[in-house]
């Protein structure tokens, strides 16, 4: 079936501090690909997606690349800052599953200034 | 412009009761999804509808319904509460033209089954 399985956290860094939360995904079909990030108490906001193999999404210093091959959608972000403290899900969407989101578990950043 | 709205924020039930929420998607959208996302983990997909149509279901027993209306909101009911439906609710919206359209989420409804 379709998952996506991220790193386990929770992700603890001093601000400035480089990010990386890896994020794979099963190869059914050619799936979207999305980060949504949730801040305490909030519903989810998209942060950034890629639609195709070697897309790369962007937004607000975050970065990450739909890597066919590795099957993977790792999000960095070179600096980061206190206010990026939240909660980061990886998703798919279409392949098998058209229409429904699939989440991972989600990963904790906490950023400590 | 808006973004997706839902209502109420916050609702406490006890077990069996009967709960409604509601969804305004953004406007434009005409397709409403809902999701449940019990604490600490990633949101469950439970509906799709696209031009008041179920176009996709999860797997949740028929304790779940909803229904979405000509002006493209939605409704979610809940019957015969449990302590596990506790969950924050999130209604995403999305153009709904082609399945991969991308969903954009509102704030969530908070719902506690005592």
């Amino acid at each position: 079936g379709n998952s996506v399985t991220q790193m386990e956290g929770p992700v603890t860094l001093s601000e400035e501090a480089f990010l990386t939360i890896n994020c794979t995904y099963t190869a059914t079909g050619y799936p979207s690909l999305f980060w949504y990030v949730q801040y305490p108490g909030e519903g989810l906001q998209l942060l950034l997606k890629a639609t195709k193999a070697d897309d790369k999404g962007s937004n607000k210093g975050f970065e990450a690349t739909y890597r066919k091959e590795t099957t993977s959608f790792h999000l960095e972000k070179g600096s980061v800052q206190v206010s990026d403290s939240a909660v980061y899900f990886c998703a798919r969407l279409g392949g098998t599953s058209y229409g429904k989101l699939t989440f991972g578990q989600g990963t904790i950043l906490t950023v400590h200034p | 412009d808006a973004g997706v709205t839902q209502s109420p924020t916050h609702l406490i039930k006890t077990r069996g009761q009967h709960v409604t929420l509601r969804c305004s998607p953004i406007s434009g959208h005409k397709s409403v999804s809902w999701y449940q996302q019990v604490l600490g983990q990633g949101p469950q997909f439970i509906f799709q509808y696209y031009e008041k149509e179920e176009r996709g279901r999860g797997n949740f027993p028929d304790r779940f319904s909803a229904r979405q209306f000509p002006n493209y909101s939605s409704e979610l009911n809940v019957n015969a509460l449990l302590l596990g439906d506790s969950a924050l609710y999130l209604c995403a919206s999305s153009l709904g033209g082609s399945l991969t359209d991308t969903q954009y989420f509102g704030p969530g409804t908070r719902l506690t089954v005592l």
